[in-house]
């Protein structure tokens, strides 16, 4: 089973500057890596795939690169409704595996 | 636009057999492009995939619970549904379903239903 390892376990960042969320693999996941957000009290929300491609109607803001054992999530210019918890997930072997997640706070 | 939408009891007693339904409407449930999966997520804790099922029938479960776990499907319902078997209080969680690509290749989730918080408790 490969495991997921988000960091940090929390981030505070101003309105409009950049965050950046890092995802690594125990062993290579090549390019297969998704990255979800959860607010409270919802489901997940697909934002990436295949590690840099943003799902249908994700904000440019948010960007996804890496490949291999090291990931990451940036969102270029935070806004407030981008508080929550940010996931990601490895789709390279069976079985599928999430990492704990980052929460992101609006400082 | 598909949507997927969770149902099912919100208690069940240790040792009993928990029993969800994922409904889903707006798409093609039985198009050979999807898979249906159930995913759990323990309170305040990360997600854990359980399995999935293709429309065929074929299913594929996470060896962690693969020894309790059923996933099968209702075609003309437009429903798959989950059954794990002997429940603990570890098995408190928020379960959701949703929905992944192809039929043996791992993928990604999207959409996702809005989950359903179910609680072992005597």
């Amino acid at each position: 089973e490969k495991v997921m390892t988000q960091s940090p376990a929390t981030l505070s960042v101003s309105p409009g500057e950049r965050a950046t969320l890092s995802c690594r693999a125990s062993q290579s996941v090549s390019s297969n890596l998704a990255w979800y957000q959860q607010k409270p009290g919802q489901a997940p929300r697909l934002l990436i795939y295949d590690a840099s491609t943003r799902a249908t109607g994700i904000p440019a803001r948010f960007s996804g690169s890496g490949s291999g054992t090291e990931f990451t999530l940036t969102i270029s210019s935070l806004q407030s409704e981008d508080a929550a918890v940010y996931s990601c997930q490895q789709y390279n072997n069976w079985p599928l595996t999430f990492g704990g997640g980052t929460k992101v706070e609006i400082k | 636009q598909v949507q997927l939408q969770e149902s099912g009891p919100g208690l069940v007693k240790p040792s009993q057999t928990l029993s969800l339904t994922c409904t889903v409407s707006g798409g093609s449930f039985s198009s050979g492009a999807y898979q249906w999966s159930w995913i759990r997520q323990h309170p305040g804790k990360g997600l854990e995939w359980i399995g999935y099922i293709y429309f065929s029938g074929s299913t594929y479960y996470n060896p962690s619970l693969k020894s309790r776990v059923t996933i099968s499907l209702d075609t003309s319902n437009n429903q798959f549904s989950l059954k794990l078997r002997s429940v603990t209080a570890a098995d408190r969680a928020v379960y959701y379903c949703a929905r992944g690509l192809g039929e043996n290749d791992p993928s990604w989730f999207d959409p996702w239903g809005q989950g359903t918080l179910v609680t072992v408790s005597s």
